[in-house]
C-alpha cells in the first residue's frame, strides 16, 4: 500500500526563522494535504495540494508529482507555529478516498 | 472551508460501558465519512469507511463488533465503542470529503478523546 514519509521527524527552530518540511509519497498522486495539529488535538487544513504551488500567507507549499514529493515551506516562523504537521495522501484502489498520514514533523518554534 | 463537527470532545467512562461519538458535517453531504484513531504521540491511522445507507467497511484489525458505525443520513456518522476497556483510551477523529469523495479536500473533525477507567 501507500506509504507516506515526513521528514524531519522534529525540528526546532528559533523564531523568526523560515524551514522546510518534507514528505515523500510512495504512490501516484490524487488527493495530497498538508495539516497542523494544534495542541488540542485538532487538523486544521493548510493546504490541499496534489500537484503545483500554494502559498497562504507565511506558508506555502509545492507538490512535485512525478517526483513524488511534497515541501511545506514556514517562513518567519512565530511560537504559534509550534505542533505537529501532517502530510496525507489518498489511498486509490477504486474510489476510497480517504488519506494516509505520515508520522508527522514535530515543530517547535522557541521565542 | 468545510465543517465537520464531534461530540463530545471528551468523555471518560468506566470500563464495560459503552461510548458514543457523533460526527456531522455541518454545511455539505456526505454519502461517505472517515474514522480515524490517534494514540499519544503517534499518526493517525484509519478505522473505518463510513457509508451512508449501507454497512461501514473497516480496516485490517480493526473490530467491528467492537465499533460500532451508523451513517443514517448524509450529514451524520456515529461511533459507538462497545464494551469500552482501557486499551481503547485513544483520540477519535472523524473526516469527510468535501466535493468528490475522489478528489475532494477532507476536513476533519475536532476529535474525541476517550477515556476508558
Amino acid at each position: 500500500g501507500i506509504q507516506v514519509e515526513q521528514s524531519p521527524p522534529d525540528l526546532i527552530l528559533q523564531e523568526g526563522a523560515n524551514s522546510t518540511l518534507r514528505c515523500n509519497f510512495s504512490d501516484s498522486v490524487n488527493n495530497l494535504q498538508w495539516f497542523h495539529q494544534n495542541p488540542w488535538g485538532q487538523l486544521i487544513n493548510l493546504f490541499y495540494i496534489p500537484s503545483g504551488t500554494k502559498q497562504n500567507g507565511r506558508l506555502s507549499a509545492t507538490t512535485v508529482a512525478t517526483e513524488r514529493y511534497s515541501l511545506l515551506y514556514i517562513s518567519s516562523s512565530q511560537t504559534t507555529d509550534s505542533g505537529v504537521y501532517f502530510c496525507a495522501q489518498s489511498n486509490y484502489g477504486g474510489s476510497q478516498g480517504n488519506l494516509i498520514f505520515g508520522k508527522g514533523t514535530k515543530l517547535s518554534v522557541k521565542p | 472551508g468545510a465543517v465537520v463537527s464531534q461530540h463530545p470532545s471528551r468523555v471518560i467512562c468506566k470500563s464495560g460501558t459503552s461510548v458514543k461519538i457523533e460526527c456531522r458535517s455541518l454545511d455539505f453531504q456526505a454519502t461517505t465519512m472517515f474514522w480515524y484513531r490517534q494514540f499519544p504521540k503517534q499518526s493517525l491511522m484509519l478505522m473505518a469507511t463510513s457509508n451512508e445507507g449501507s454497512k461501514a467497511t473497516y480496516e485490517q484489525g480493526v473490530e467491528k463488533d467492537k465499533f460500532l458505525i451508523n451513517h443514517a443520513s448524509l450529514t451524520l456518522s456515529t461511533l459507538t465503542v462497545t464494551s469500552a476497556h482501557p486499551e481503547d483510551s485513544s483520540f477519535y477523529i472523524c473526516s469527510a470529503p468535501q466535493g468528490s469523495l475522489n478528489t475532494g479536500e477532507l476536513f476533519f473533525g475536532e476529535g474525541s478523546r476517550l477515556t476508558v477507567l
